[in-house]
């Protein structure tokens, strides 16, 4: 079964602090690993896509690197807009674009 | 831009009531699914479509049903609403043969 963990639950930082989120996940054939930022009370927004181990992406402040085993979201110098849920999901081969969601980090910068 | 709509944000509905929850998207993707989100559970798949008029169950489709009569829409069903099913629930679309997977804005229902 496809499970998904996501650490630490929240985080604070100082802005301007950097520091990084972990996805860590066991799937069957991974076809992707999706990182979303979700703000209070709204719907997941798609951030990044990632597909084999070594891959890395990058946006603005945030940038992701996957492993066979993990997935680390990295935030450079946040700042208070970068405050929200991001949630780490992965898609295996098992199931037909079926997305299995961790429950989340609750970042929070502060001022 | 991709655009999912879910009509009703927010909604208070009895126990036994019949609900809906309609989503509608202009992306002309292939693919729509509902999720719920629960706290300390994350979000879980309740159905997907992947044409018109065709569906699979996910994970929870228990005391849910689903619609899809057009390509843009697809309509979660509560036959019978029960408290357990206080919830967010989210749409999402994709295109057939692409892997993200686009979320609308999510409808929070309240069953009391």
């Amino acid at each position: 079964e496809d499970q998904v963990t996501q650490s630490p639950e929240a985080l604070r930082l100082q802005e301007g602090e950097s520091s990084s989120l972990n996805c860590s996940y066991t799937v069957s054939g991974l076809r992707g690993l999706f990182w979303y930022r979700q703000d209070p009370g709204k719907g997941p927004e798609f951030l990044f896509t990632l597909y084999s181990a070594g891959e890395e992406k990058e946006k603005e402040r945030l940038k992701a690197t996957l492993t066979k085993k993990e997935s680390f979201l990295h935030i450079t110098a946040p700042k208070p807009e970068d405050s929200a849920t991001y949630l780490c999901a992965v898609q295996g081969d098992t199931g037909f674009q079926k997305l299995v969601f961790g429950t989340g980090t609750r970042l929070l910068v502060s001022p | 831009d991709v655009k999912v709509t879910q009509s009703s944000r927010y909604l208070v509905k009895r126990t036994g009531e019949k609900v809906f929850l309609e989503c509608v998207q202009d992306m002309d993707h292939e693919n729509m699914f509902w999720y719920r989100q629960d706290p300390g559970l994350g979000l879980r798949l309740i159905y997907f479509s992947y044409d018109v008029k065709m569906k699979e169950k996910g994970d929870i489709p228990e005391g849910y049903s689903v619609s899809r009569e057009k390509k843009e829409r697809f309509s979660l069903i509560l036959e019978s609403a029960s408290t357990n099913q206080t919830s967010m629930y989210l749409c999402a679309s994709s295109p057939l043969y692409g892997n993200t997977i686009y979320f609308g804005e999510g409808s929070w229902l309240t069953v009391v």
